[in-house]
């Protein structure tokens, strides 16, 4: 079963806009992770964010944690063409990880 | 190895055949995941080793799904009398010893069609 959800399910921006995709969950976690996932590829970890830290950066990339809403959320800044991809949100407790349904996100030249 | 390998990349089977799927995990790597993944939906969770035990089996789906790893390294996930619902890709993934919280790296996956 999905822990989480994830809003929008699909986003189309133009190429150098920022993307946001939300993530919400259910129960306590020790960490959120983010992956992308290429059409036919498998999943590459983006970043990870523990419970007790609220924002983090990783180049383009900016992800929050709000555990008292129990979302995330993650922002891709001057998007590329490159980073149109499915974007998934993962909630790490004790060992597995539980992930979203993920994002497709579209970027457009 | 760099990464995650996982064979067959690509496996047709007939209804009613049993599968076999391989996955080597980063070398060093004690953690390994498997994931069934959907088309069009996130991975779901179906096993987890810690070397050679298997310490959570709650998302195998039923009994056709069998997994092992039984020198700690490579695992096998293997599925009998396969039914067209078994159709997915199925990732694996691995971690050093500590799980929680560190990244966990997973393969490109075997994609699985059932006709």
């Amino acid at each position: 079963s999905q822990q989480g959800e994830e809003d929008p399910q699909a986003l189309s921006i133009q190429e150098g806009e920022n993307a946001t995709m939300n993530c919400s969950y259910k129960t306590s976690i020790n960490n959120l992770q983010w992956y992308r996932q290429n059409s036919g590829r498998g999943l590459v970890h983006l970043i990870l964010i523990r419970s007790n830290e609220r924002e983090k950066h990783s180049g383009r990339l900016r992800v929050t944690l709000d555990t008292s809403k129990k979302s995330s959320s993650l922002l891709i800044t001057a998007s590329r063409a490159a980073d149109t991809a499915s974007y998934f949100c993962a909630t790490q407790g004790a060992q597995k990880l539980v992930f979203g349904q993920g994002t497709r996100l579209t970027i457009n030249p | 190895g760099a990464g995650v390998s996982q064979s067959p990349r690509y496996k047709v089977a007939k209804r009613g055949q049993d599968v076999a799927l391989r996955c080597d995990p980063i070398s060093g790597h004690v953690s390994l995941f498997w994931y069934q993944q959907a088309l069009g939906q996130g991975p779901e969770f179906l096993t987890y080793f810690q070397n050679e035990a298997q310490l959570d089996k709650s998302g195998l789906p039923s009994d056709r799904f069998f997994a092992e790893r039984p020198e700690g390294s490579v695992s096998t996930l293997k599925i009998q009398r396969t039914q067209q619902e078994d159709s997915a890709v199925y990732l694996c993934a691995s971690t050093p010893a500590r799980v929680t919280g560190n990244t966990i790296y997973f393969g490109e996956g075997s994609w699985l069609t059932v006709v």
